[in-house]
């Protein structure tokens, strides 16, 4: 089961913005907009930041967003701050064969 | 306060069984699912299946189809995640988390995690 596609690495320094990609199917991404992103710093449990494409849970800062475009999902963080730096994981909705999750391979975002 | 509390962590040899927990609290157990996520050392996160806490219907990831079984206890509003026959490769960090509805990836509570360790 292929795994959505992401970049291994971002950088940015602070106060920029960075996007991150999240490129999937039409059986995934394509198809539904049931895409989140999370969060993970080293050694804790992930963290919900976006979900269905671009709705931000309660409590998650207003400098992450999210969008769609056709079979990529983008996360962007902007006014980048040091507790920023962390890997980032994007996840959709699959129906090929087994109705389930695919993650992305993760990024990992590096605050300069 | 919802909170979703795994079980410790587990040092088992290939070959033997093991079932590691998830215990809820703080919310409606049966109107969310419990999906597992493993990611094994230095890796990124994998989806091995999620079970509808209501009715105990269950999806799997087709990677992990016949490896493991996920069900739930309603009366203690625990979900479980069992392996008959553990091999090397289930060497990992497991995670429970809830979402909504089948459809939804809105993970919104996680638990710790339950490091699992498979050496003969």
């Amino acid at each position: 089961q292929s795994a959505l596609t992401q970049p291994a690495s971002v950088s940015g320094s602070p106060g920029q913005s960075i996007t991150i990609s999240c490129t999937g199917t039409n059986s995934d991404i394509g198809s539904y907009n049931y895409v989140s992103w999370f969060q993970q710093h080293p050694g804790k449990a992930p963290k919900l930041m976006i979900y269905d494409v671009t709705n931000r849970p309660s409590g998650v800062s207003s400098r992450f967003s999210g969008s769609k475009s056709g079979i990529t999902a983008s996360l962007t963080i902007s006014g980048l701050q040091a507790e920023d730096e962390a890997d980032y994981y994007c996840t959709s909705y699959r129906s090929s064969g087994t109705l389930s999750w695919v993650f992305g391979g993760g990024t990992k975002l590096t605050v300069l | 306060e919802v909170q979703l509390e795994q079980s410790g962590a587990e040092v088992k040899k290939p070959g033997e069984s093991l079932t590691i927990s998830c215990e809820t609290s703080g919310y409606k157990f049966a109107n969310y699912w419990i999906s597992w996520v493993r990611q094994m050392p230095g890796k990124g996160l994998e989806w091995v299946g999620r079970i509808d806490c209501s009715d105990s219907y269950v999806n799997y990831s087709p990677s992990f189809q016949g490896h493991v079984t996920l069900s739930v206890d309603t009366s203690i509003t625990t979900a479980y995640l069992r392996w008959s026959s553990l091999k090397a490769s289930d060497t990992a960090m497991y995670f429970c988390a809830r979402s909504p509805s089948e459809y939804s990836t809105s993970a919104d509570f996680w638990g710790q995690g339950t490091l699992v360790s498979v050496s003969s």
